[in-house]
């Protein structure tokens, strides 16, 4: 069964604290993203990579930022947290040959910032 | 600019049949998607079209015309566990999704 697992479900974390959101597949996907979703919104995407090593930046990538090393790994960072990151957040996989684009998505972790 | 709508919420019957329309605009167009995300859950597949028509998967169908701007997702025989936010999307590069807000459905017995 494919699965992509995010670390954490829910972390509460202070204003300024670092924190990590980690990402695995195990479906040796290419694409890996994170979005992060919130009450009356659309997911919107913070930043992809398409390529160990490659990012992008999304919609809103300010206040973040990511770290692809190995291909079945991306990693959110959020340097310095602030309250308006109170969010969830969802990580998603797709394949480069897939016709469709299918996005296989993690969990979500929800992060407090107090 | 870039606009996907789709009402915020729908109710619906057990056993019944409900529509969820998505309309949208995008500057580029490369098919569109409908996800299902149960509360706390993460948002899995139902549909692709990218060409005009619809595509049948069960008791779920999904419907696209592209010249309207236009995708409603059809739900059949509805049952307790169809309770769920739908989402429709628009691929509108090679990795771009722009995203609805979801429609929340729910199904009363």
């Amino acid at each position: 069964d494919v699965k992509v697992t995010q670390s954490s479900r829910y972390l509460v974390k202070r204003t300024g604290e670092k924190v990590f959101l980690e990402c695995v597949q195990d479906m040796d996907h290419e694409n890996m993203f994170w979005y992060r979703q919130d009450p009356g919104l659309g997911l919107r995407l913070i930043y992809f990579s398409y390529d160990v090593k490659m990012k992008e930046k999304g919609d809103i990538p300010e206040g973040y930022s990511v770290s692809r090393e190995k291909k079945e790994r991306f990693s959110l960072i959020l340097e310095s947290a602030s309250t308006n990151q109170t969010s969830m957040y969802l990580c998603a996989s797709s394949s480069g040959q897939q016709d469709t684009g299918e996005l296989f998505f993690g969990e979500g972790s929800r992060l407090t910032v107090l | 600019g870039q606009n996907i709508d789709q009402p915020t919420e729908m109710t619906a019957t057990e056993g019944a049949i409900v529509q969820i329309n998505c309309t949208y605009q995008t500057s580029g167009f490369n098919g569109l998607f409908w996800y299902q995300q149960h509360a706390g859950e993460a948002p899995t597949f139902l549909s692709y079209n990218v060409l005009d028509g619809l595509e049948e998967k069960g008791r779920f169908s999904s419907f696209l015309s592209r010249s309207k701007g236009y995708s409603y997702l059809l739900l059949k025989e509805l049952q307790m566990k169809d309770s769920a936010s739908y989402l429709c999307a628009v691929l509108e590069g090679n990795y771009q999704l722009i995203w609805g807000a979801g429609t929340k459905l729910i199904i009363k017995p």
